[in-house]
């Protein structure tokens, strides 16, 4: 079964580095989405991607960062300085369609730690 | 930003029996809710689904109603198995002003025990 997957699984990095998420999102899915969840908090929207741009951000996702999808099948979230409070799990998402009833896959995750 | 509200951090069920979670929301605009099943270092996994033009969506042992007039939802597990005990979230989507954004609730834990 497709699915999407995320890499690194764990990101250590000191505060002020800049930092790039990876994703495959599954191969025939149109939309991408990024998330987070920071610890004991719910889980948070960032940005849907389609058509090569950003469709939607939400207020989290500020000037410190930005996506990418560089080919054919990778989707990056780059946060430039990082700082503590970006200390959080982020989830890669794909959906065939965008909200109009299409489910949306998660990956795994990336643990990002900001020390 | 509390617009998906899951008011039961966790439920404890005895295997075989029902398992009901519950969800609220104060957007009426919501029209497309979700539930996703999470165990720990893995990221959510979709469940089930129902649209606003519906009331009730089943899929084997699991069934989602929706309360529009109460903004409510509820995810029943008939039976409870140990392999279900996950945190569960609720989510919903405005499919007519976003384009896909899901907003989560934070997740209730369910144990299901032998």
């Amino acid at each position: 079964e497709p699915e999407v997957t995320q890499t690194p699984s764990h990101q250590v990095t000191q505060m002020g580095q800049e930092v790039i998420l990876r994703c495959v999102p599954i191969s025939n899915h149109l939309y991408f989405y990024w998330y987070r969840q920071i610890l004991g908090q719910k889980v948070e929207f960032l940005v849907s991607f389609y058509n090569n741009e950003i469709s939607e951000k939400s207020e989290i996702f500020d000037d410190q960062f930005s996506v990418e999808r560089p080919d054919g099948s990778n989707f990056t979230l780059k946060i430039r300085s990082t700082k503590l409070e970006d200390s959080a799990m982020y989830f890669c998402a794909s959906s065939w369609d965008s909200g109009s009833g299409e489910t949306q896959y998660f990956g795994p995750g990336t643990r990002l730690l900001v020390l | 930003d509390q617009q998906v509200k899951q008011n039961s951090p966790s439920l404890s069920v005895q295997e075989g029996r029902i398992s009901i979670l519950n969800c609220d929301y104060t957007n009426s605009m919501f029209d497309y809710f979700l539930w996703y099943k999470k165990y720990p270092a893995e990221g959510p996994t979709f469940l089930i689904s129902i649209s606003s033009i519906k009331d009730k969506n089943e899929d084997g042992r699991f069934t989602v109603f929706l309360n529009k007039s109460a903004k409510h939802l509820s995810l029943h597990i008939v039976p409870s198995q140990p392999g279900d005990s996950a945190v569960y979230f609720c989510a919903a989507n405005d499919r007519g002003s976003t384009l896909g954004r899901l907003y989560f609730g934070r997740g209730t834990q369910l144990t299901v025990w032998p």
